[in-house]
């Protein structure tokens, strides 16, 4: 089955440390996306891509960085400059180009990342 | 730019009531809309879409039409179950850029 497939689930990460939540997808979509969601609010854009080789920051790109190195995976570090990073981030992933403009975006099931 | 606003939650109804979220958007040319679901721990899943003026996009019982003079995509469902209960993303994508997210209206059904 096609899909996008977030990992670890759940996250924990000391003070200080940086971590790479890894996203795959099989779904052949040149565009993936990194969102953060915190508790009771909406989606907020981290980084994108549209092409392998080439991402962009999107509204909150400060103290997270991104890779992508094959049109399937784009894993997300955040790394220590990050003040305040528990939060559940989700990875997604769309067509691009002409014969995407109806096209929706694919959700992973998110990773929640929590600092201890 | 493009913007979607969605009505604030959260929403409460007993069972079998009728649900109504109000979204309204601005966009600068003929985007797409969509409404997305997210039930608890989970990611996002699309519920339905429609693609231009006067389209209506339903799904398991929602429906939501594309009101161009209105510039509206409320999301309607007739009689609402204890297991909709889930928070409603409203979105747009505009000539195939990223998808632009309302800010999501939490809706809690009551048995």
């Amino acid at each position: 089955d096609g899909g996008i497939t977030q990992s670890p689930k759940y996250l924990f990460r000391k003070e200080g440390q940086n971590v790479t939540l890894s996203c795959e997808q099989n779904l052949n979509h040149d565009a993936m996306y990194w969102y953060r969601q915190d508790p009771g609010q909406g989606l907020r854009l981290i980084y994108y891509s549209q092409i392998v080789n080439d991402f962009q920051k999107g509204d909150i790109a400060e103290g997270y960085s991104v890779s992508r190195e094959k049109k399937e995976s784009f894993p997300l570090t955040v790394t220590s400059a990050q003040k305040n990073p528990t939060a559940f981030y989700l990875c997604a992933s769309s067509p691009q180009g002409r014969g995407a403009m109806n096209t929706e975006a694919f959700f992973g099931q998110g990773t929640r990342l929590t600092v201890v | 730019g493009d913007s979607v606003t969605q009505m604030e939650g959260p929403v409460t109804l007993s069972e079998e009531a009728f649900l109504t979220i109000n979204c309204t958007y601005t966009a600068t040319g003929y985007p797409s809309l969509f409404w997305y679901v997210q039930y608890p721990g989970e990611g996002l899943q699309l519920l339905l879409k429609a693609t231009k003026a006067d389209d209506k996009g339903s799904n398991k019982g929602f429906e939501a039409t594309y009101r161009k003079e209105t510039t509206s995509f409320h999301l309607e469902k007739g009689s609402v179950q204890v297991s909709d209960s889930a928070v409603y993303f409203c979105a747009l994508r505009e000539a195939a850029r990223q998808l632009t997210f309302g800010s999501g209206t939490q809706l809690t059904v009551l048995p």
